[in-house]
C-alpha cells in the first residue's frame, strides 16, 4: 500500500525552466511533509519541509505548495540549473516519532 | 556537520551468508533507521531504534534483524542472505525533524 504517491517518475527540464514534482497522500493524520534530494553516490539530504498550517513555503529557488483539502503537495524548482539534477523524494509523517513514509522518487535531469 | 558513516560502499555476498551492515553517527542522536532503496519503490523502512537496545520493526522487516548496543552504532543483520535482498541500504539518524543519511551500502547477493 503506497501511502505517498509521487509523480512523475522522471523529468527533463531545460536550464532556466520550472521543475514541478507532485505528491499525494492518503493519511489525514500526516502533519509533516519534507522533500529530500539525492545526488548519485550520496544519501538523501533534507531540502525543504512544510507543515499543514501553511499553504506554501519558499526557500531560495525551491517552493513547496500544500493543498490540505486535496491531500496533495508539490515541489517547484524555479530557474532550474544543471546542478539540480538529482533524485527527489517526497515524504510524510505523523507527529511524535517521525517515522517517514517516502514516495517512489523522481529523477530530474536539467539539460544545459 | 552531522556525519553518518556506513562500513562499506559496496558489498558482494553469497546466498545463505550472514551479512552485517554497520552504521555510525557522530552527533549523539537517539533515533536511528535502516532503509532499503530500490528503483521505482523509493525508500522503505526496515527497522528503527529510538534508543540504545530499543528497536522496532518498520514496513519490511522480514529477513532482517538489528542491533543497537551503543548509541552511536546501529547494525543491520541479514541472517541468511537471499538474492531478493540485493539492494542499496541506507542508514539514517534523526535530530528533531531531520533525518541525516549515510552514503549507502550497495549489497549484491549472488
Amino acid at each position: 500500500q503506497q501511502q505517498v504517491k509521487q509523480s512523475p517518475q522522471s523529468l527533463i527540464v531545460q536550464k532556466g525552466g520550472i521543475s514541478i514534482i507532485n505528491c499525494a497522500y492518503e493519511n489525514t493524520a500526516f502533519d509533516y511533509f519534507p522533500w529530500y534530494q539525492q545526488f548519485p553516490g550520496k544519501g538523501p539530504a533534507l531540502l525543504i519541509a512544510i507543515r499543514p498550517d501553511v499553504s506554501e513555503k519558499k526557500e531560495g529557488r525551491f517552493t513547496i505548495s500544500f493543498n490540505k483539502s486535496a491531500k496533495q503537495f508539490s515541489l517547484h524548482i524555479m530557474d532550474s540549473q544543471p546542478g539540480d539534477s538529482a533524485t527527489y523524494f517526497c515524504a510524510a509523517s505523523k507527529g511524535g516519532f517521525q517515522k517517514l513514509v517516502f514516495g517512489t522518487g523522481t529523477r530530474l535531469l536539467v539539460s544545459p | 556537520d552531522v556525519k553518518v558513516t556506513q562500513s562499506s560502499r559496496y558489498l558482494v555476498k553469497r546466498t545463505g551468508e550472514k551479512v552485517f551492515l554497520e552504521c555510525v553517527q557522530d552527533m549523539d542522536h537517539e533515533n536511528m533507521f535502516w532503509y532499503r532503496q530500490d528503483p521505482g519503490l523509493g525508500l522503505r523502512l526496515i527497522y528503527f531504534s529510538y534508543d540504545v537496545k530499543m528497536k522496532e520493526k518498520g514496513d519490511i522487516p522480514e529477513g532482517y534483524s538489528v542491533s543497537r548496543e551503543k548509541k552511536e552504532r546501529f547494525s543491520l543483520i541479514l541472517e541468511s542472505a537471499s538474492t531478493n535482498q540485493t539492494s542499496m541500504y541506507l542508514c539514517a539518524s534523526r535530530k528533531t525533524d531531520t533525518q541525516y543519511f549515510g552514503p549507502g551500502t550497495r549489497l549484491t547477493v549472488l
